[in-house]
């Protein structure tokens, strides 16, 4: 199994660019999440999905969108870029009964920097 | 709103010294507890979960942690830390509403 793989792992952007980061699981999880890492602040949900074509906002989701058409993608999409979506963004998927959470299981993150 | 809050933001050690991070959250009904590490250059991997039953959890690499209902806490420890350990800790938090609420990070240093 190659457990949660996200592309690129670097990624440069100007500001108002818009691009796209990938996320896929092998492991059959309905729950998918995308995550931004800053300094001092911990991990911030943007996004989340219990399934299939079942998306929902988190914490801080101003500025993505995100879309679940199958099992195994669940992409983020910036709009517009601005500096201050300069981040590490991590990927996440579990099972989830009833809203409770399992062990989430990260893929190895995206370093963004915009310009 | 619901919150995490970890004690320490950088914790500085000797290899064999004991560990303890405080991590305290906001109430707001039944609770799934998860600490989980991140080293340095890589993903975050759990350390240890809990859901119910006993409020002493044991995970992986010695660590375990208390789960105190009454005080809204959920601290980590470890009897002797190695160099190994050298990494970021986040205590993290679900209120069985699909989503997972970190602390900020407690970065631990264990010199040699």
């Amino acid at each position: 199994n190659a457990g949660v793989t996200q592309t690129p792992k670097f990624q440069v952007l100007k500001t108002g660019q818009s691009m796209t980061l990938q996320c896929a699981q092998d492991m059959n999880h309905e729950y998918m999440s995308w995550y931004r890492q800053d300094p001092g602040m911990g991990l911030r949900l943007i996004h989340y999905s219990v399934g299939a074509g079942i998306t929902d906002q988190g914490e801080v989701p101003n500025g993505y969108n995100v879309s679940r058409s199958t099992t195994e993608d669940f992409p983020l999409r910036l709009l517009s870029a601005a500096p201050s979506q300069t981040s590490v963004y991590f990927c996440a998927s579990s099972y989830s009964i009833g809203g409770r959470l399992y062990e989430q299981y990260f893929g190895p993150g995206t370093r963004l920097t915009v310009t | 709103a619901q919150s995490v809050s970890q004690h320490n933001h950088h914790v500085i050690l000797s290899e064999a010294a004991s560990l303890e991070l405080g991590c305290n959250y906001s109430y707001g009904g039944t609770v799934n507890l998860f600490w989980y590490v991140q080293y340095p250059g890589q993903h975050l991997q759990l350390l240890l979960k809990y859901f119910s039953g006993d409020p002493l959890v044991k995970g992986i690499k010695g660590f375990e942690a208390e789960f105190i209902k009454s005080k809204f806490s959920f601290n980590l420890r470890k009897p002797s830390v190695q160099w190994s350990d050298t990494a970021e800790y986040f205590c993290a938090v679900n209120w069985n509403d699909y989503k997972l609420s970190f602390g900020a990070g407690t970065t631990v240093t264990v010199r040699a």
